[in-house]
């Protein structure tokens, strides 16, 4: 099993691009997540998603969006982006809603 | 939001050393998880606590859940210089609108020397 995949790893964007980071569960999880860490701090929940079809705003919501249309996947759509969205991206799955499993992380700088 | 407040921030320790560290809140959990970074990666979970009073061990990890469910607490015996990495704590709060989602805490920076 792979675990959970992010791509891409690294990413620069400009000030009002827009793209999609991509996150691939394979261990047939429902619930997935979106966190981002920023230095020094801990990991802010942007949002979640308890099955297919189902999503939830988190802590940090603003500036992003996703979508869940199948169990494995659950990709982060970031739109105008902006200096503030600098950060390392992780998404994680959990098969129940305590014990989550975290994927290596996309490093993003919007510029 | 809700706050998790990790302590220490940081530790520098030789190899050998045991290790606390710990998370507090005002709130109370009903699950506390503590997790281990290591640079360029995603966290991985080292200890998963249930109920209030448990105390769990994975090697010469120990984890325990406090009575007031608003604390706990990471040990680590005899450190390696594997055990360099930033550990969280998290925890999901007691609470309908919580279902599902972890508040994490700020992280403890550990620095093993050899």
């Amino acid at each position: 099993n792979a675990g959970v995949t992010q791509t891409p790893k690294f990413r620069i964007l400009k000030i009002g691009q827009s793209m999609t980071l991509q996150c691939t569960q394979d261990m047939n999880h429902n619930y997935m997540y979106w966190y981002r860490q920023d230095p020094g701090m801990g990991l802010k929940l942007i949002y979640y998603s308890v099955g297919a079809g189902i999503t939830d705003k988190g802590e940090v919501p603003n500036g992003y969006n996703v979508s869940r249309s199948t169990t494995e996947d659950f990709p982060l759509r970031l739109e105008l982006a902006a200096p503030s969205q600098t950060s390392v991206y992780f998404c994680a799955s959990s098969y129940s809603i305590y014990e989550q499993y975290f994927g290596p992380g996309t490093r993003l700088t919007v510029t | 939001g809700q706050q998790l407040n990790q302590s220490p921030q940081s530790m520098f320790i030789q190899e050998g050393e045991d290790v606390s560290m710990n998370c507090t809140s005002s709130s109370i959990f009903n699950t506390w998880l503590w997790y281990k970074q290591e640079p360029g990666e995603g966290p991985v979970l080292l200890i998963a606590l249930y109920k209030a009073g448990e105390l769990t061990s994975n090697g010469r990890l120990t984890a325990q859940f406090g009575i007031t469910r608003k604390d706990s607490f990471l040990n680590i015996s005899a450190s390696i210089p594997s055990d360099v990495g930033i550990y969280f704590c998290a925890g999901q709060l007691s609470g309908g609108t919580s279902y599902g989602k972890l508040t994490f805490g700020q992280g403890t920076i550990l620095t093993v020397h050899p």
